[in-house]
């Protein structure tokens, strides 16, 4: 079965620029989550998607931070412009729960560096 | 607010013994209790998890105990060994919650 891809890897780019962030969760998988995590902190949740619709986006910095899931399947996250303070690994996860959370499996992340 | 709370960042453990990892909640609507693991540069893994409705859940070397009175889980590997080593996140949601709350994690390091 193949895990949760997400790329890129690893982007830097200077402060007020644009940056962009794709996902493909794994197959089946009806809810999607995009995580922040700063050096030295857990994951904290951005967003969160059951198919295509948003569940819970109350800690996305909306100003700068969107999100979309087309077609409830690949989701990208997007910042513009992007601030120091978002340097950080960008998180996506996927979990079969309808009802209620199950484990979710993470993709392997991507570290943002914003200089 | 940190609902979920690791005090412990580190733990230094040799080969062959105990290691157990420590996790306290702050919210009593809290029911179901996840530990992940993570290699560097990698995203974590899932390992095991307890819902509210037992207190204690094993898998092969890894224990998973609960505490609600005291709003407390720990993770216990036994025996450890060197592959153990890694961050240890606990996480936890409520019933009818849609996220999980991630504590900062435990460096597990087994020294061989």
């Amino acid at each position: 079965e193949a895990g949760v891809a997400q790329s890129p890897r690893y982007k830097i780019i200077e402060k007020r620029q644009s940056v962009a962030f794709w996902c493909n969760p794994i197959s089946g998988h009806a809810t999607l989550y995009w995580y922040q995590q700063i050096l030295g902190q857990g994951p904290k949740l951005l967003i969160q998607f059951q198919n295509n619709g948003v569940v819970d986006d109350s800690q996305l910095p909306k100003d700068r931070f969107s999100a979309e899931r087309l077609k409830g399947v690949d989701s990208t996250l997007k910042i513009q412009p992007a601030k120091l303070e978002d340097s950080a690994v960008y998180l996506c996860a996927s979990s079969l729960g309808l009802v209620r959370p199950t484990e979710a499996f993470f993709g392997q992340g991507t570290r943002l560096t914003v200089v | 607010d940190q609902q979920v709370k690791q005090n412990s960042p580190s733990l230094s453990v040799q080969e062959g013994r105990i290691s157990i990892l420590n996790c306290d909640y702050t919210n009593s609507m809290f029911d179901y209790f996840l530990w992940y693991k993570k290699y560097p540069a990698e995203g974590p893994t899932f390992l095991i998890s307890i819902s509210s409705i037992k207190d204690k859940n094993e898998d092969g070397r890894f224990t998973v105990f609960l505490n609600k009175s005291a709003k407390h889980l720990s993770l216990h590997i036994v025996p450890s060994q060197p592959g153990d080593s890694a961050v240890y996140f606990c996480a936890a949601s409520d019933l009818g919650g849609n996220q999980f709350y991630f504590g900062t994690g435990t460096s597990l390091t087994v020294i061989p």
